[in-house]
């Protein structure tokens, strides 16, 4: 069975765009969450979305947006990048919600923002 | 504020002899904890959880432990096996926060010496 999957795998921007990043969740997980890790620190808890609801949000700018969507996949959308927004962004799934519940990361989407 | 700290940023260990990575948290509403390993340029991997109603959790060569009171808890390996050569990160989530949020400690880098 396909792990999550998440696109691009690399992406370089300017400061002052936006950017999409795309994320398929494990067939059958229902809950996605996106996670920001920055050089030398651990993941970042940023959204969590389940059966298409927000289900939690951590303590970023109103800039980060995502959206979940029928099929569970996912997107995150951040607005006027800034340079402290390069970081690798990770999506977990997980089949059900529930503290417990392993969460399953995908590889990432290492965001370069020049 | 960190709220899960792994204080070691890296360990060595010899092959065959046992790996012990601790974890140390501040939030006394964290109730389930989580140990992932990550290796370069994947994303962190399910190895192991434990429930705040227990104070010990093994599968294989892998053994968790908690200990509430000290707001402590470690992951053994045992033995250390090459392909155990990578970034380990700590997390907590607390069943009454509404949601999976994990929270990530900076991680431990451990190093298997053949």
């Amino acid at each position: 069975d396909a792990g999550v999957t998440q696109s691009p795998t690399h992406l370089i921007k300017t400061r002052g765009q936006h950017v999409t990043l795309r994320c398929s969740p494990i067939s059958g997980h229902k809950s996605v969450s996106w996670y920001q890790q920055v050089l030398g620190q651990g993941p970042q808890f940023i959204f969590q979305y389940y059966e298409k609801e927000e289900r939690g949000r951590g303590n970023f700018p109103d800039r980060f947006s995502a959206r979940q969507f029928p099929n569970y996949s996912s997107e995150l959308n951040v607005n006027a990048l800034l340079l402290g927004d390069s970081a690798l962004y990770l999506c977990a799934s997980s089949l059900v919600v529930g503290v417990g519940q392993p969460q399953h990361f995908g590889d990432g989407t290492r965001l370069s923002i020049l | 504020d960190q709220q899960v700290k792994q204080n070691s940023p890296s360990l060595s260990v010899q092959e065959g002899r046992i790996s012990i990575l601790n974890c140390d948290y501040t939030n006394s509403m964290f109730d389930y904890f989580l140990w992932y390993k990550k290796y370069p340029a994947e994303g962190p991997t399910f190895l192991i959880s434990i429930s705040s109603i227990k104070d010990k959790n093994e599968d294989g060569r892998f053994t968790v432990f908690l200990n509430k009171s000290a707001k402590h808890l470690s992951l053994h390996i045992v033995p250390s096996q090459p392909g155990d050569s990578a970034v380990y990160f700590c997390a907590a989530s607390a069943s009454n926060f509404g949601n999976e949020k994990l929270t990530f400690g900076t991680g431990t880098r451990l190093t298997i010496i053949p």
